[in-house]
C-alpha cells in the first residue's frame, strides 16, 4: 500500500499566519491527492482535489500544489475557523490511504 | 439538500456481526461511487471500502478483507457495510461518503459529501 507521510503532525499558528502542510507519497502518484479538514466531532470536509483544484465553496485562502510524490496544502491568512485537523488522501491506487493528519492549533 | 445518513452502529461483542446502512438523498445515488471511511477514537481517518455505481467493483483495505462486505441497493438509495469477525481494532466512527470522479487525462477521485457517522464499539 502507498504510504502518505504527512508533516508536521501538529503546529501552532496565529490568526493571519500562512500555514503549510506537506504530504510525501511512497511512490509517484501523478496528482491523485485530495485534502480534507476535520473539526472535532464533525465529519471531514474536502478542500482540494486532484492536488490543486479548489472544491466549490471553499475559501480561496486554501490552495494545494504538487505532483509525483510531494504535495502541499497552504492556508494563507489563517482564520479562527481554520483551526482543525487536516488530512491528505491518495486515490492513485487501492487501498486508498490517508496521511496521519496535521492538527493546527492556536 | 444533498445528504447522507448512517445508521446501525452500536455496541457489539468481539467476534460479532453488525450491518451499517447509509441512506442518500438529494442526488442521483446510482451515478456515484460510494465509500466507507472509519476513525478510531482519537485517531486519524482510514479508508475502508469503495463500491462502484452498479456494484460491479468493490475494494477494501487489507485489514477488513474477508470480514467486511460493501454492497448497495440503488432502488433504496442505500449503501451497506456488513462487518463480521469484529475485534477491538474495529471500534470506530464509520462514515459513509460519496466519491466523486473528475475525468481529465486520468480519473481523479475525492469524497465530497459525508454523513455524520455512526459509532461501532466492539466489547470483549
Amino acid at each position: 500500500a502507498i504510504q502518505m507521510t504527512q508533516s508536521p503532525s501538529s503546529l501552532s499558528a496565529s490568526v493571519g499566519d500562512r500555514v503549510t502542510i506537506t504530504c510525501r507519497a511512497s511512490q509517484d502518484m501523478r496528482i491523485d491527492v485530495s485534502w480534507y479538514q476535520q473539526k472535532p466531532g464533525e465529519a471531514p470536509k474536502v478542500l482540494i482535489y486532484a492536488a490543486s483544484s479548489l472544491q466549490s465553496g471553499v475559501p480561496s485562502r486554501f490552495s494545494g500544489s504538487g505532483s509525483g510524490t510531494d504535495f502541499t496544502l497552504t492556508i494563507n491568512s489563517l482564520q479562527p475557523e481554520d483551526f482543525a485537523t487536516y488530512y491528505c488522501l491518495q486515490d492513485y491506487n487501492y487501498p486508498w490511504t490517508f496521511g496521519q493528519g496535521t492538527k493546527v492549533e492556536i | 439538500e444533498v445528504q447522507l445518513e448512517e445508521s446501525g452502529g452500536g455496541l457489539v461483542q468481539r467476534g460479532g456481526y453488525v450491518r451499517l446502512s447509509c441512506t442518500a438523498s438529494g442526488f442521483s445515488f446510482s451515478s456515484y461511487w460510494m465509500s466507507w471511511v472509519r476513525q478510531a477514537p482519537g485517531k486519524g481517518l482510514q479508508w475502508v471500502a469503495n463500491i462502484k455505481q452498479d456494484g460491479s467493483e468493490k475494494y477494501y483495505v487489507d485489514s477488513v478483507k474477508g470480514r467486511f462486505i460493501i454492497s448497495r441497493d440503488n432502488a433504496k438509495n442505500s449503501v451497506y457495510l456488513q462487518m463480521s469477525g469484529l475485534s477491538a481494532a474495529d471500534t470506530a466512527v464509520y462514515y459513509c461518503a460519496r466519491a466523486r470522479v473528475v475525468a481529465r487525462e486520468y480519473y481523479y477521485y475525492y469524497m465530497d459529501v459525508w454523513g455524520k457517522g455512526t459509532a461501532v464499539t466492539v466489547s470483549s
